[in-house]
Parts: structure tokens; sequence; C-alpha cells
């Protein structure tokens, strides 16, 4: 049930962008996503309802193919705080369990 | 600063001892949850508690026991564990409908001996 994120870790420059791909194998009603910087907690970013729905939070946005399975999450001109691990997160209609995706490592340097 | 509290941080324990973490929202949520997560991988959940009721427990040993006494606060009493057990343990807190936000606490480092 596990959703399969890609890639499994990025580096990046402050400034680049850098695409965030996570994939299920089951129908999915809702995809979160997550940060989680190294010894903290898992820290809210967006959720996604609906297909094809694109929604955005200041330079990180995110897409949802509802068909696919697939949820994208997008981050534009990097700061040196978008650095951690990123997890999507999905349940399924009805219940109230979210299963973790396997995780991007995400590391911005000067 | 989090908005849900676990307590203690960390802990260290014997194979043989009995102890409890403790989690504590003033958020109004009424889904509440614990996850286990290990070093290098995602968090996994085990225990839903909605409205004060156990909702899904992800096939979880018996010597991990949950306790939701009202709706602000969730325990994990832990009896017997196992080296294997240790890890980080994350609690969490939502609005009980799909879709919504979990909101979670910094998480009790537990170390087996």
């Amino acid at each position: 049930q596990q959703p399969v994120q890609s890639p499994q870790a990025v580096i990046l420059r402050e400034g680049e962008d850098a695409v965030i791909n996570c994939s299920s194998s089951k129908a999915l009603y809702s995809v979160h996503w997550y940060r989680q910087k190294h010894g903290e907690a898992p820290v809210f970013l967006m959720i996604l309802l609906k297909g094809g729905e694109q929604k955005g939070h200041d330079k990180i946005s995110a897409s949802f193919n509802e068909k696919k399975q697939q949820s994208s999450l997008y981050l534009t001109a990097s700061q040196l705080s978008y650095s951690g691990t990123y997890f999507c997160g999905t349940d399924k209609l009805g219940a109230n369990n979210l299963f973790f995706g396997t995780g991007t490592r995400l590391t911005v340097i000067p | 600063d989090t908005e849900v509290t676990q307590t203690p941080k960390h802990l260290v324990m014997g194979m043989t001892n009995k102890k409890s973490l403790k989690c504590e929202q003033h958020m109004g949520h009424r889904a509440m949850y614990w996850y286990k997560q290990k070093a290098k991988k995602p968090p996994e959940l085990m225990f839903v508690y909605s409205y004060e009721k156990l909702s899904i427990n992800e096939s979880v040993p018996s010597r991990f026991s949950p306790e939701c006494p009202n709706s602000s606060l969730l325990n994990l009493h832990l009896h017997a564990l196992q080296p294997e057990d240790s890890a980080l343990y994350l609690c969490a807190s939502s609005h009980p409908i799909n879709g919504q936000p979990q909101h979670f606490g910094d998480g009790t480092r537990l170390s087996i001996l």
C-alpha cells in the first residue's frame, strides 16, 4: 500500500527547481505532502483532493492526477530552508488512515 | 513549537519494563494517531482513534497498547518490548474526516536495551 516516490534523493543549488513524484498502486481519495527536517516532526505542506487539482503555497505547488494515481510536488527557486525529507501521504475515501510514501531527501546548497 | 505535545522526548527502557508515552493536543481535533518511524524511513501508521474510539489497528503487536482517555489525550502503553521496537514514536491529530491535515508532535525517541 505504500506509495513510491522518486527521486530518492536530490541535491540542488539555491534558486534551482525540483519535482518530486508520488505514485500509488491503489485508488486515491487525497494526497498529502509533508516535509520533515532531521530530528523534527513532519510539517504539513498541502492536501490535494480532486483529480487534476493543483495547489500552491508560496513557491511550492503540487498536482494530483487521480486517473494515473499520481501526484507531483514542484519546488521553484529553492531556498536553503527547503532542505529536508519530503513525504507524500495517501488515503482512501472513508478511511482515515494515511500511508506515507518512501520519501525524497532534498538538500539545497548555497 | 508544535501544537501537539509528546512526553517524554527520550525514553530508554529494558525489555521487561512497563512504560507509557503521552500525547496531548488542544486544537479540538477528534482524531488522533500513533506512528512509528525508523531512521531514514517514512512514518508507519500504528493506531487511529476517532471520537475517542479505536478505529484502526494496523496489526500492531499486543505489547503496544493504546488508550484515549479523552478527546485531548492519547497514551501508548509499552510492555515487554523488543530491541527492534527502538524508533521514533510520533503522535498526530486532525479533524476526523478524509482530507484533513495531520499535525504532528515532535515524537518520543525510544531505545530498548
